[in-house]
């Protein structure tokens, strides 16, 4: 199986913060990459697919980049809604697996 | 809208059945491939089931952790995915979401169900 590493864990920030998450994959995943926001009580939304497309309605600020085994997820500035957990996920080979997760908490 | 809507969640005996059920509308059910992601408290998510579309024949995959467990299926009469689980351990207890499947985008899940909770305890 792919293992999927992100980091760091958990992060705190403030909001109008520039602020990078980065996914690492256990072996190359071409740019089989996506990323997901998650909110306490509700299920993951996808806001990013094939490393650096964004999905259609979510805000500009997120940007995604990468290829191979490096990838990150970038928001140019924190609102408050943004304050959440971030997981990446490979769709390279099943298993599909998804990373740790990142918290992104207010400073 | 797309929706997704999960029911049959609840509390279970270790070694017992439970049978969950996904409601989907909003879009064609049956051009869709679907999936069972499930998370359990406080941690990360887990692909654990696949079902193909309708036009892609019937491919289904299941994670090792419930390979032989668990039973995906749909009715696309029904607009409907199912997981029969079966065996059911301690281990299995988690948030069960129903996610449409995308292999166009990155092979993503882009609409997911609120969840069902999924409690295995004596």
């Amino acid at each position: 199986d792919i293992q999927m590493t992100q980091s760091p864990s958990s992060l705190s920030a403030s909001v109008g913060d520039r602020v990078t998450i980065t996914c690492r994959a256990s072996q190359s995943i071409s740019d089989y990459l996506n990323w997901y926001q998650q909110k306490p009580g509700k299920a993951p939304k996808l806001l990013i697919y094939a490393a650096s497309s964004l999905r259609s309605g979510v805000p500009s600020r997120f940007c995604g980049s990468g290829s191979g085994t490096d990838f990150t997820l970038t928001i140019s500035s924190l609102q408050p809604e943004d304050f959440a957990t971030y997981y990446c996920q490979q769709g390279y080979s099943t298993p599909y697996t998804f990373g740790q997760g990142t918290k992104l908490e207010i400073k | 809208q797309v929706q997704l809507v999960e029911s049959g969640g609840g509390l279970v005996k270790p070694g017992g059945s439970l049978s969950l059920s996904c409601a989907a509308s909003g879009f064609t059910f049956s051009d869709y491939s679907m999936t069972w992601i499930r998370q359990a408290p406080a941690k990360g998510l887990e692909y654990i089931s696949y079902i193909s579309n309708t036009g892609s024949g019937s491919t289904i995959y299941y994670a090792d952790s419930v390979k032989g467990r668990f039973t995906i299926s749909r009715d696309n009469a029904k607009n409907s995915l199912y997981l029969q689980m079966n065996s059911l351990r301690a281990e299995d207890t988690a948030v069960y979401y129903c996610a449409r499947y995308i292999a166009a985008r990155g092979r993503s899940f882009d609409y997911w169900g609120q969840g069902a909770l999924v409690t295995v305890s004596s």
